[in-house]
């Protein structure tokens, strides 16, 4: 199985600050043919299902705010938000699609500072 | 609009076997590169990715718990069958049903409600 290794577990930025979370890959999920990574980032609020944020790692799915951001390639990837807001403040997962079973990371707890 | 709903018992005794159904609307999963998912969250745990069935039916399972799982279809009812044999109390969780896109490697784009499950006897 690939792992999906998610840093930090659980971050505290300020109201208009930047947030970063990170997700490593114990293998590459770059597809060379494509030139696709299959990586995705989903919020999961409080007492709510997931959400699909980001998808090929820096696709924003539609009716996401573009303060959220995916970027990376191979097996390194970042979530961004560029100016935090109340309403971010959830649980951030990545997950790769690349081979089955299509794992998820461990999780990155998001709070107000 | 796409929806999913998730149903089932929410408790279930040790050895038993779980089947949750999901029905969903605004799609059709003979629609080429749709599919649908299970995926589950013990209370206050990450996510843990179950199993899948597609629009061609190829099935796909965590290897942990393929033993354990069967995924089917009924595309006239616009529902997916998930049963899960000889449940055990780790398996208590929140199980959500998400509709996938791709070909072969999905992303869930629309996840239900969920349900939450517990295994006590």
């Amino acid at each position: 199985d690939i792992v999906l290794t998610q840093s930090p577990d659980s971050l505290a930025v300020s109201l208009g600050e930047r947030a970063t979370i990170n997700c490593k890959s114990s293998q590459s999920i770059l597809y060379n043919p494509k030139n696709k990574n299959y990586l995705a980032w989903y919020q999961q609020r409080p007492g709510q299902p997931p959400k699909l944020l980001i998808y090929w790692a820096s696709t924003r799915e539609s009716g996401v705010p573009d303060r959220f951001s995916g970027s990376g390639s191979g097996t390194d990837f970042t979530l961004t938000i560029s100016s935090l807001q109340p309403e971010d403040v959830a649980s951030y997962y990545c997950q790769q699609y690349y081979n089955t079973p299509h794992t998820f990371g461990q999780g990155t707890r998001l709070e107000i500072k | 609009q796409v929806t999913l709903r998730e149903s089932g018992p929410a408790l279930v005794r040790p050895t038993q076997t779980l089947t949750l159904t999901c029905s969903f609307s605004g799609f059709s999963l003979t629609t080429s590169e749709m599919s649908i998912g299970w995926i589950r969250q013990p209370p206050g745990k990450a996510l843990e990715w179950l199993a899948v069935i597609d629009w061609e039916n190829y099935d796909y399972f965590t290897p942990s718990l393929k033993s354990r799982l069967t995924i089917s279809k009924d595309t006239s009812k616009n529902q997916v069958l998930l049963t899960m044999a000889n449940m055990d109390p780790v398996d208590t969780a929140t199980y959500y049903c998400a509709r996938g896109r791709g070909s072969g490697s999905y992303y869930f784009d629309t996840w239900g409600r969920g349900i939450l499950v517990t295994v006590s006897s």
